[in-house]
Parts: C-alpha cells; sequence; structure tokens
C-alpha cells in the first residue's frame, strides 16, 4: 500500500524561527511529489519536485527531493504568524493518482 | 480570473440518501480532481477527469461516482450516505493533472446525520 508520513504532526515556533517539515514515503511508482499549504479550506499549491537534490524555492520556502532515501523536506526560514497553516506533502503514483501525508500544523507565535 | 468554484458550500443529509456536488474549474482547466478531508484520514484522492474521461481513482467503494461535463464542470455522486462520509470534498482544477500546479475550490462541508 503506498503511504506518505509527514512529522513532525504540529509544530510551535515564534516569529523568526526556522523551520523543517518532513515528508517520507513508501510508493510503489512514483513520479512527483508536491507540497500545498492550507490555511483555511483550499490548500493552494508551493512546489512540485521530481528530481532529486534540486533545490526549489520561493521566498523564504525551500524544498528539496532525495529519491534515493523517499523524503522531501520543506524549510521555512524567518517564520512570520503569517506561515501558520497546514502543510500537505503528497506523491503523485501512477496515472493521476495522489496519496497525501496527513499534514504537519505548523503555528507560529509572534 | 475566476477561481475554481464548489456549490453548495455547506449540505446537510440522513443516512440513505445521496447527494451530488458540483465544481466548475478555471477557465481553460481540463483536469478535474476530487478530494475527501477528514480530521481522520486528512485528504485522501477520490478520482481525476480529463475532457470527460476518469483517469484514474482512489480507494473508495462504487456508492462513490462522478463525470465530466463537455465544459469542463464536474459533478460528483454519493449514494447511499452513511454517517462516515461527512467530510469536506474538495476539487481542484489543472491544465494537465495531479502532478502539475492544481488550484483547489473552498470545498463542500457533507453533514450526514
Amino acid at each position: 500500500e503506498d503511504k506518505v508520513v509527514q512529522s513532525p504532526l504540529s509544530l510551535v515556533v515564534h516569529e523568526g524561527d526556522t523551520v523543517t517539515l518532513n515528508c517520507s514515503y513508501e510508493v510503489t511508482n512514483f513520479r512527483s511529489l508536491l507540497w500545498y499549504k492550507q490555511e483555511k479550506k483550499a490548500p493552494t499549491f508551493l512546489f512540485m519536485l521530481t528530481s532529486s537534490g534540486i533545490e526549489k524555492k520561493s521566498g523564504r520556502l525551500s524544498s528539496i527531493l532525495d529519491k534515493k532515501e523517499l523524503f522531501s523536506i520543506l524549510n521555512i526560514t524567518a517564520t512570520q504568524t503569517g506561515d501558520s497553516a497546514i502543510y500537505l506533502c503528497a506523491v503523485v503514483v501512477e496515472s493521476e493518482k495522489l496519496v497525501f501525508g496527513k499534514g504537519t500544523k505548523l503555528t507560529v507565535n509572534p | 480570473k475566476a477561481g475554481v468554484t464548489q456549490t453548495p458550500r455547506y449540505l446537510i443529509k440522513t443516512r440513505g440518501q445521496q447527494v451530488t456536488l458540483s465544481c466548475s474549474p478555471i477557465s481553460g482547466h481540463r483536469s478535474v480532481s476530487w478530494y475527501q478531508q477528514t480530521p481522520g484520514q486528512g485528504l485522501q484522492f477520490l478520482f481525476e477527469y480529463f475532457s470527460e474521461t476518469q483517469r484514474n481513482k482512489g480507494n473508495f467503494p462504487g456508492r462513490f461516482s462522478g463525470r465530466q461535463f463537455s465544459n469542463s464542470r464536474s459533478e460528483m455522486n454519493v449514494s447511499t450516505l452513511e454517517l462516515g462520509d461527512s467530510a469536506l470534498y474538495l476539487c481542484a482544477s489543472s491544465l494537465q493533472g495531479t502532478y502539475n500546479e492544481q488550484f483547489f475550490g473552498p470545498g463542500t462541508r457533507l453533514t450526514v446525520l
């Protein structure tokens, strides 16, 4: 059974801290890995990763994939209260089918 | 441009009834995916449609079905509702499919009593 595991499940930090969110996976047919941010209801896209070792960066957020060790990390530097959200990792397995992790709930306190 | 819209936003049904949810994708997007989100299971893939064809489906019983129309609008139907079907149902649209950036709608909150 395809599995995506995110850790930690929950994290509380202070503004300005740097956080690292983890996503490991065990799937039979890996196509790509996606990160989404969910603040209220609709998740919003952050990154898509298909190749190992190539860092994707957007402002204070960055992510990298390790296909040998089957994991990805999402880094957020200089966190702000607006970063408080649930961060979802998903793996595309076979045609169009996604498997999501349970998410990491990040709370950034002022 | 307008985002993904879902109707209705909230729905209350009783066990045994059936329900139809609607999703209108972003103009030009031909891929529509449906997801169920619950506190216990998280976000789970239901199915994906592209140009009126279902390309894949998740591990849900046959009570969950969907379709896509020629204008890319999609509907999801759940028959013989069970208490465990209470969830937030999200749809997402994209140009090509789930491996690309998807744009999610606000969701339909279904409560089964």
